[in-house]
């Protein structure tokens, strides 16, 4: 059974600090996994993928995370947050299947 | 290129009631996924179509069904409307079939809609 865990349903961090957002993975094959970012009462919009190409996959907004097999994890990073990034953000992971496995999800609050 | 769209927006309907929500794929996909995402809960997977048949199927009960048409766009029915429902409905397209792997199985996301049952 595939599963995917996001530790922390929201996270509050300082503009201008760290914003680090965890996701592990649970598979018995390495799956595709995906970061999404939704802003309110809005759809999904893909952060970035992993697709086995490199194991620090950089997304868009100056987001990236890093594949560690050894710890089943998918870490999101950003160096500087913005008053921007505060949105919900999902991990996600798929195997052979077209389905997407998400997380439940990390409400990210910047604050001034 | 046009995106992912979906209608409507929004939708209020009573528990026993039946309703049909509708989703166009991006131009030169072919497989559409339908996704229900509960208050402060991730998307769950209901189920996919690829070339007009379903293609996988997520924990949901035969009430929720759904259609391909030959221009790849789709619909989700759910029949016999219970509170528990209402979410917002997110769909996906993507190219599936062979060519799923050349394009990483990406799926583009729809705005969604807010289906609330009274």
């Amino acid at each position: 059974a595939q599963s995917v865990t996001q530790l922390g349903s929201h996270v509050s961090v300082s503009e201008g600090a760290l914003v680090l957002l965890r996701c592990n993975y649970s598979s018995s094959v390495p799956p595709y996994l995906f970061w999404y970012v939704q802003y309110p009462n809005q759809g999904l919009q893909l952060l970035l993928k992993y697709t086995s190409a490199a194991t620090l996959v950089k997304g868009i907004n100056g987001f990236e995370a890093e594949f560690k097999k050894s710890e089943t994890s998918f870490h999101l990073t950003k160096p500087s947050a913005h008053m921007s990034d505060a949105a919900e953000y999902f991990c996600a992971a798929q195997t052979g299947a077209n389905n997407l496995f998400f997380g439940t999800g990390t409400r990210l609050t910047v604050i001034p | 290129e046009t995106g992912v769209t979906q209608s409507p927006t929004h939708l209020i309907k009573t528990r026993g009631q039946q309703v049909t929500l509708r989703c166009s794929s991006q131009s030169g996909h072919n497989t559409v996924s339908w996704y229900q995402q509960a208050l402060g809960q991730g998307p769950q997977f209901i189920f996919q179509y690829y070339r007009e048949e379903e293609n996988g199927r997520g924990n949901f009960p035969p009430r929720f069904s759904g259609l391909q048409f030959p221009n790849y766009s789709s619909e989700l029915n759910v029949n016999a409307l219970e509170l528990d429902d209402s979410a917002l409905y997110l769909c996906a397209s993507s190219v599936g079939g062979a060519l799923s792997w050349a394009f990483n199985n990406e799926q583009f996301f729809g705005p969604g809609t807010r289906l609330t049952v009274l």
